[in-house]
């Protein structure tokens, strides 16, 4: 079964700081996309940030950077300079080439502070 | 760009009462289509999902179901609520070109 696994539930940082949001994933599939949305209190759904299985450049948005360890299966998000308005749930997530079917970590709760 | 347009936004039903909830597509066609359900403090769960009309599958078997009966339509329904059916229900979708998931704006049932 493909799996994505978020292991921290809730994080606490200060504004300004940087803060690395874990997911792991587990897939046989060779060709994928991954995926960084946050979704704050008015539950819309934002995409942060995806990146390409095939790709080995590591994908970048602005403050938003991540991690994309293959042969670990892992893609950990990294905030910089962390802002009030990041506070949010953030979602990993992945669609495997051969079904498109969406698999979801269970999110981790971002909490800014002042 | 691909929208997704869900209604209603928030919803107080009785217990026993049916469903419906609909949201349709803009902007693309043939759209993969998804029916989540959070629960307070939790991830999204997977209901249901459709690879295109008439096609659906279940991936928790419960009191609600599914229904695609056009392209960019995209249904869910209960013919009797329970009080567990309370919950914040997201429609999203994916257009097959481009693999990027967009989202409706999402219904808070309560179920009383």
């Amino acid at each position: 079964a493909q799996t994505v696994t978020q292991s921290q539930p809730e994080m606490s940082v200060q504004e300004a700081e940087t803060v690395t949001l874990s997911c792991t994933y587990d897939t046989s599939e060779n060709n994928y996309y991954l995926f960084w949305y946050k979704q704050p209190p008015s539950r819309q759904m934002i995409l942060v940030i995806r990146q390409e299985a095939y790709k080995q450049q590591n994908a970048t948005e602005n403050r938003f950077s991540v991690n994309f360890q293959k042969a670990a299966k892992s893609f950990s998000l990294k905030i910089s300079d962390s802002q009030l308005g990041d506070t949010a749930m953030y979602f990993c997530a992945f669609i495997p080439d051969s079904n498109y079917q969406l698999i979801w970590g269970a999110g981790t709760k971002l909490i800014i502070k002042p | 760009s691909q929208t997704i347009h869900q209604w209603p936004a928030t919803l107080v039903q009785p217990v026993g009462s049916p469903l419906s909830l609909e949201c349709t597509v803009e902007g693309t066609s043939n759209p993969n289509l998804y029916w989540y359900r959070q629960a307070a403090g939790r991830g999204l769960q997977l209901l249901f999902y459709s690879v295109g009309i008439g096609q659906i599958s279940s991936e928790v078997p419960q009191n609600l179901s599914a229904s695609r009966p056009q392209d960019r339509q995209f249904i869910l329904s209960s013919k009797k609520l329970l009080l567990s059916d309370s919950g914040f229900y997201l429609c999203a979708g994916e257009a097959r070109l481009n693999t990027e998931a967009f989202f409706g704006q999402g219904t808070r049932l309560t179920v009383v």
